[in-house]
């Protein structure tokens, strides 16, 4: 089976563009997170969605985040504009749904880095 | 709030054992997870425990858990060059049942030949 599919794997930008990262969650899965990774605050949790529905956006830093789940298959985080404090890795993680033992599959990341 | 805490380096000798622990400060977690994250990679599942055990055994893996002092370990037997990455500890479950994990910052474990 595919696990979490992110894209790019890589991106490079100038500040002041507009960033848009996507992710494909695993069929099935009912939950989507998406994390920033940096070497000063480690993993932070942006946002998390339940059925295509944001459920809590309270780590989104500011109002230049914006994360959209338009399908239960496509989410994407889009930084506009972007800065230099912005540069991190950033995962998409996806769950089933259910309170049991239902570990999150993380995607490989997507290494951005605002020049 | 529910905090994960772990040191943030380990160094051992191939072929050593290495300890990493954690410590959670949610008391109602019922599920407690170690995440291993390679160079370049996401974080991928290494193995879990419920609240219910104190020791699970996997190969040369060995989770400890201590509710009473809200203290989770993970022992890797046989230390490998392979095994260098960071290891995270993740809980949940906690307070009002949440479905969320919460991460500790990551131990990243350096093995030396």
């Amino acid at each position: 089976d595919a696990g979490v599919i992110q894209s790019p794997r890589h991106e490079v930008t100038e500040m002041g563009q507009e960033v848009t990262l996507r992710c494909k969650p695993i069929s099935g899965h009912d939950y989507l997170f998406w994390y920033r990774q940096t070497m000063m605050r480690g993993l932070e949790l942006l946002i998390y969605f339940n059925n295509n529905v944001p459920i809590d956006d309270s780590g989104m830093p500011e109002d230049r985040f914006s994360a959209k789940m338009p399908n239960a298959s496509f989410s994407t985080l889009k930084i506009q504009p972007s800065e230099p404090r912005d540069s991190a890795v950033y995962f998409c993680a996806s769950s089933p749904q259910g309170i049991g033992n239902q570990p999150q599959h993380f995607g490989d990341g997507t290494r951005l880095s605002i020049l | 709030g529910e905090d994960v805490e772990q040191s943030l380096f380990l160094s051992v000798r191939e072929g050593d054992s290495s300890v990493i622990n954690c410590t959670y400060t949610d008391s109602s977690s019922t599920y407690l997870y170690w995440y291993k994250q390679e160079p370049g990679a996401g974080l991928q599942l290494l193995t879990y425990i419920f609240s219910n055990m104190d020791m699970k055994q996997d190969q040369r893996l060995t989770v400890l858990l201590n509710k009473k002092d809200k203290h989770l370990s993970l022992r890797i037997a046989d230390t490998q060059t392979g095994d260098s990455a960071i290891y995270f500890c993740a809980q949940k479950g906690g307070s009002g049942g949440s479905y969320i994990p919460t991460f500790g910052r990551g131990t990243s474990l350096i093995v030396h030949p």
